[in-house]
């Protein structure tokens, strides 16, 4: 079964500096897509950047980029420029390109020192 | 706002009951998903529907139910509620339900059995 490993449950940045929070999963499919999503203290989910798995270049959306390295099976998201509003539980997603079933990493709580 | 709509936003029952609880999806989208999201079990999908019909089936006990009406909209059946059971519902949609879309998410039902 696919798994989504979140080994940082809490992570700290100060304002305007840059933050990496890390995911790996484990997958024997070779085509399938991986997401971000932010959660804010609203509990909405939101979200933030998807990578599909046969695309090499890493995704980008303005402050939030993504390191994709399918061979190590990690995914990991750069927030760069980070403002107040970036504190929320970040979670990992995956899917594959069959199935539509979906799996969650365990979140990391971000937050944010001004 | 995301354009999905759940009802209730807060629901309060005892073990041994049942409850429905109701999703809108946005307007144009044909796929809603449940996902369940507990403290000990974390972010949990449940269900898919595209068009009315059951498209993947996640980690749903047998004493939950849902469909897909011909509006489109979703409900989820919780029955013999059990403690464990207590979490924040969630309805997200999609276009056409296909794993690289944005899945846009409500703001949750959240349920307390006691």
């Amino acid at each position: 079964a696919q798994t989504v490993t979140q080994s940082q449950p809490e992570m700290s940045v100060q304002e305007a500096e840059t933050v990496t929070l890390s995911c790996t999963y484990d997958t024997s499919e070779s085509d399938y897509y991986l997401f971000w999503y932010k959660q804010p203290p609203s509990r909405q989910m939101i979200l933030v950047i998807r990578q599909e798995a046969y695309k090499q270049q890493n995704a980008t959306e303005n402050r939030f980029s993504v390191n994709f390295q399918k061979a190590a099976k990690s995914f990991s998201l750069k927030i760069s420029d980070s403002q107040l509003g970036d504190a929320a539980m970040y979670f990992c997603a995956y899917t594959g390109n069959t199935g539509n079933q979906f799996y969650f990493g365990t979140g990391t709580s971000l937050t944010v020192i001004p | 706002d995301s354009g999905v709509t759940q009802t209730p936003k807060h629901l309060i029952t005892a073990t041994g009951q049942r409850v429905t609880l109701r999703c809108s999806p946005r307007s144009g989208d044909l796929s809603v998903y449940w996902y369940q999201q507990s403290l000990d079990q974390g972010l949990q999908f449940l269900i898919q529907y595209y068009n009315g019909e059951e498209r993947a089936k996640g980690n749903i006990l047998e004493r939950f139910s849902a469909q897909q009406f011909p509006d489109l909209h979703s409900e989820l059946n919780l029955s013999s509620l059990e403690l464990g059971d207590s979490a924040l519902y969630f309805c997200a949609s999609s276009e056409r339900g296909h794993p690289q879309e944005t899945q846009y998410f409500g703001p949750g039902t959240r349920l307390l059995v006691l």
